[in-house]
Parts: structure tokens; C-alpha cells; sequence
């Protein structure tokens, strides 16, 4: 089984809907991450969490809101789409260890299309 | 503020022979770098990364990079490509300990020709 897992993998939503796309992580991470991909602009980070208690603003955060449920998982809403919010979502967790070497490891992706 | 310079959009590069992906970075101090591939359809997949100590580092498939911090550069190279190597390449710089998320580049796009 996949230590990052994403849900749903492909959706479409029309304009103005709610719509929350999850994230869990079988690898004990404290840290969780979502980012978006754009053609051409490579990964820009939305929101990225500690732990439970620990929710901080990324690069592009307006429009999203995350939700940290237990460490496990971490979930992103868009709570009304806009078709700019097209994109292929990635969930990342990570760890740093005991010697502050930490690297990311990423979800399979969301790819999300808003008519 | 840190940033990634992919130079290159595209590269087309003829199976078997050498490749290099340039990358630079713009970072306040020591960064901790990486590559990932991201082949069609596919998530990313860590290549390699280096923190600390050798500035050559060895990854996965047969890729390597090397980090000059003159130049602010973490090129990846692979001697001799292979037309499974046909993806995109992302260069990453991430923080020393802290956890505020990496920092990507735009993404370099590899062609493999027959």
C-alpha cells in the first residue's frame, strides 16, 4: 500500500461548489503539506501543518482552508471553486528526524477540473 | 526570499547519450536541495537530495548531482539517458530545519529521441 494516499484522484465541479480533497499518510509524519501544480509554474505550497494544532498560510492560500483531523490526515477544502483553481493537488508529508534532515514524500495527486 | 531557476523548459536529448538539467537557487543560507521526477501521469518521485558534506550526491536510476555553492547551482546529470527517463524535472530548495515547505522551480521537460 501507498505511504501517501489521495482521495478523490480525479474530479470535476462546477463553479461555486464545495469541494474537499483528503489526504492520509501511513508513514507516522508529523508533517503534512498541500501544494498545487500549474503547467509551467512548477509546485507552489497552499497550507502545511506541524501537527494537530499547527496550521500555517503557504505561498498562495487564498480560496483554500485545510483541516488537520488527526496526524494521519490532512484535508483540503476549496469552499466555492473557481475555474483558476484547475490544478493537480499534491499532499506531502514529512519528517525531520533527529538531525533536521527532513525530505518530503508526495501523494499520487489530485487532479481537479472546475467548469 | 527563496526561489529555483529551471533555465531550461525543454531539453531534447537523443537515447543514450549525456544529459545535465541545470538548476540554480536563490537562498539566505546553507539550503537543502532536491530533485524530483515526475514521469506522465505519475506523482513525483525523489531523485536524490543533498544536505550536507559531499557535494556530489548519487541518487535513484543512475542520476547525480552535484552541488557548487559558488555558482549557487545544483545541476543533475546522467551519462547516458534511457527513454524511460522522458519526464519532467523538478529542482527543489527547502530550509535547514525548519518546515515552511519547499520552494520549486518551473519544471524542465525531457525529450528522449529514438
Amino acid at each position: 500500500d501507498a505511504d501517501v494516499t489521495q482521495t478523490p484522484r480525479n474530479r470535476i465541479t462546477k463553479t461555486g461548489k464545495r469541494i474537499m480533497l483528503e489526504c492520509s499518510q501511513t508513514k507516522g509524519h508529523d508533517r503534512m503539506y498541500w501544494y498545487r501544480q500549474d503547467p509551467g509554474l512548477g509546485l507552489r505550497l497552499i497550507y502545511y501543518s506541524f501537527d494537530v494544532k499547527d496550521i500555517n498560510k503557504g505561498e498562495i492560500s487564498d480560496g483554500y482552508s485545510v483541516s488537520r483531523q488527526a496526524q494521519a490526515k490532512f484535508s483540503l477544502s476549496l469552499e466555492s471553486a473557481i475555474p483558476n483553481q484547475t490544478a493537480l493537488y499534491f499532499c506531502a508529508t514529512s519528517d525531520p528526524g533527529t538531525n533536521l534532515q527532513e525530505t518530503q514524500y508526495f501523494g499520487p495527486g489530485t487532479r481537479l477540473l472546475v467548469l | 526570499a527563496q526561489s529555483v531557476t529551471q533555465p531550461d523548459i525543454h531539453i531534447t536529448v537523443s537515447e543514450g547519450a549525456s544529459l545535465e538539467l541545470r538548476c540554480n537557487y536563490s537562498y539566505g543560507a546553507t539550503p537543502y536541495l532536491f530533485w524530483y521526477v515526475q514521469s506522465p501521469g505519475q506523482g513525483l518521485q525523489l531523485l536524490l537530495k543533498y544536505f550536507s558534506g559531499d557535494t556530489l550526491v548519487q541518487g535513484i536510476k543512475g542520476f547525480e548531482a552535484e552541488f557548487k555553492r559558488s555558482q549557487s547551482s545544483f545541476n543533475l546529470r546522467k551519462p547516458s539517458v534511457h527513454w524511460s527517463d522522458a519526464a519532467e524535472y523538478f529542482c527543489a530548495v527547502g530550509p535547514r530545519g525548519g518546515a515552511d515547505g519547499l520552494t520549486f522551480g518551473k519544471g524542465t521537460h525531457l525529450i528522449i529521441q529514438p
